[in-house]
């Protein structure tokens, strides 16, 4: 089983759609996640940061962190076509090196 | 925006040639980390760097080498690029000071045939 898991897709949504994106995982040592945004050919953009459980919001974007549950989630409001990319989550434990990504959910926003 | 970049962003090679791909950042950050992203896969470390003369390789196999002579630049060398090697190469980046968000450069597409 993989440490972190997300479901690929793709998720194709009409524009101004609110749009969830989720993983899972099994390690509860992980303490820090993150989610970044990745266009073809292009490397991976940090979207949101987040440490321990919560919610976090910046502009559009709610990353929202559920650790007895090994959840998290990405919700994306008033969707646009430009929010057409990969979302890759990844997480780390506390004082080490090491993320861990999914394997990245295609979204497909439809104008 | 991350000030993170690597070059080449596209490379097509034939078999048996050496390459090094640069990666080089102006953010002072003392980690630096190397992963392999193929198609539907997830990101895999190949090689990582807590700072200068500091090197380690990843939980992937890979038969390339790294080297940190300078904070800012952490190339990546392939001795003799075999078709195997054909993949997307990241670069990235982390402060110290207990975890922090990793930044990535755009990236190296390699294709070797």
């Amino acid at each position: 089983q993989k440490e972190v898991e997300q479901d690929p897709g793709p998720l194709s949504v009409p524009e101004g759609a609110i749009v969830s994106l989720n993983c899972t995982y099994s390690n509860s040592a992980f303490q820090y996640f993150m989610w970044y945004r990745q266009y073809s050919r292009k490397g991976p953009e940090l979207l949101m940061y987040t440490y321990s459980s919560g919610n976090k919001e910046d502009g559009r974007f709610t990353a929202q962190v559920d650790k007895s549950s090994k959840y998290i989630s990405l919700f994306i409001r008033d969707s646009q076509p430009s929010d057409s990319a990969t979302y890759l989550c990844a997480m780390s434990p506390s004082g080490t090196y090491k993320y861990i990504f999914g394997t990245g959910t295609r979204l497909k926003v439809l104008a | 925006e991350a000030d993170i970049y690597q070059t080449p962003r596209y490379l097509v090679i034939g078999t048996g040639k050496k390459i090094t791909l640069e990666c080089s950042q102006t953010m002072g950050h003392d980690k630096m980390y190397w992963y392999q992203q193929d198609p539907g896969m997830e990101l895999h470390l190949i090689h990582y760097s807590y700072g200068v003369n500091s090197t380690e390789k990843g939980d992937l196999s890979s038969e390339s080498t790294v080297s940190r002579i300078r904070t800012e630049h952490f190339p990546l060398t392939l001795e003799s690029a075999r078709p195997s090697h054909t993949s997307q190469y990241l670069c990235a980046s982390s402060a110290t000071g207990g975890n922090t968000e990793a930044f990535f450069g755009q990236g190296t597409r390699l294709t070797v045939v």
